[in-house]
C-alpha cells in the first residue's frame, strides 16, 4: 500500500481482556517496528522484525506482550490480560533501507478501563 | 547503547520568531540522526536526516539541522515559525552498524503564539 496502515485506530477494552493490534507495512519493506507512546512520554521500543524473524524482542515489557509477522507483510501485536498501564498509542513503522528512516502508521490508541 | 536528550518538554515561540529545538546524543559510534514531527492524532513524519556527507541538512517545511560531532548535537532550527509548526518534534539516533533500532528523545511540544 501507499503507507503504513494500522487497525483499529482506537480500541477501548476492559482490564483483563486480550487485544490484537494490526499493522500493514508498505509493500516490500523488509523491516517492521513496534513502538509504544504513553501520554507525555517519548517512544518506547517494543520489537523489531526483519522479514518474519524478530531479532530484537528486548523491548517487550512483559510476557503478556507478543508479536508475529507473516509473509514478510502483516504484523500483529497481541496483549494478553490487559492492564491499565497498557493504555497508550501503539505505533508501527516500516523501512526498506534503514538510512532512509522509518515510515510510521497513524497508530492505535488503546484505552484499558 | 545510544540515547537522546531533548530538553524542555514544551517550547513556546512567537509566530515569525526563530524555532530552535536542541538534541544531544550519546553513541559509541558515529550515528544516523533523524528529526520527526507528529501532528495531533497522527503518526510521526520524517522531517530530515543525517547519515553521511554534509553536516547541514535541510528538510521539509523550511526546517534544517546541523550535525556537530564535537558537541554530539543535532539541533533543529527554522528561521520563522508559522502557526502550522505547532506539533511535537522528536529527535532520534541509531548507530551506523547494529540493530537498526532508533532511540527517540522524549520530544518537544511546540506551541506557536500568534
Amino acid at each position: 500500500g501507499a503507507g503504513v496502515s494500522q487497525s483499529p485506530s482506537n480500541k477501548v477494552t476492559e482490564k483483563g481482556k486480550d487485544v490484537e493490534l494490526r499493522c500493514d507495512p508498505i509493500s516490500g519493506h523488509t523491516a517492521l517496528y513496534w513502538y509504544r507512546q504513553r501520554l507525555g512520554q517519548g517512544l518506547e521500543f517494543l520489537i523489531y522484525f526483519q522479514g518474519n524473524s524478530a531479532p530484537d524482542k528486548s523491548g517487550l515489557p512483559s510476557d503478556r506482550f507478543s508479536a508475529e509477522r507473516t509473509g514478510e507483510s502483516v504484523s500483529t501485536l497481541t496483549i494478553q490480560r490487559t492492564q491499565q498501564e497498557d493504555s497508550a498509542v501503539y505505533l508501527c513503522a516500516s523501512s526498506l533501507i534503514f538510512a532512509d528512516g522509518y515510515t510510521f502508521g497513524s497508530g492505535t490508541r488503546l484505552t484499558v478501563v | 547503547a545510544q540515547s537522546v536528550t531533548q530538553l524542555g518538554s514544551h517550547v513556546s515561540v512567537s509566530e515569525g520568531a526563530l524555532v530552535l529545538l536542541r538534541c544531544n546524543y550519546s553513541s559509541s559510534v558515529p550515528p544516523y540522526l533523524f528529526w520527526y514531527v507528529q501532528y495531533p492524532n497522527q503518526g510521526l513524519q520524517l522531517l530530515l536526516k543525517y547519515t553521511t556527507g554534509a553536516t547541514l541538512v535541510k528538510g521539509i517545511n523550511g526546517f534544517e539541522a546541523e550535525f556537530k560531532k564535537s558537541e554530539t548535537s543535532f539541533h533543529l532550527t527554522k528561521p520563522s515559525a508559522h502557526m502550522s509548526d505547532a506539533a511535537e518534534y522528536f529527535c532520534a539516533v541509531s548507530p551506523l552498524y547494529g540493530n537498526n533500532r532508533l532511540a527517540f528523545g522524549k520530544g518537544n511540544q511546540v506551541v506557536v503564539i500568534p
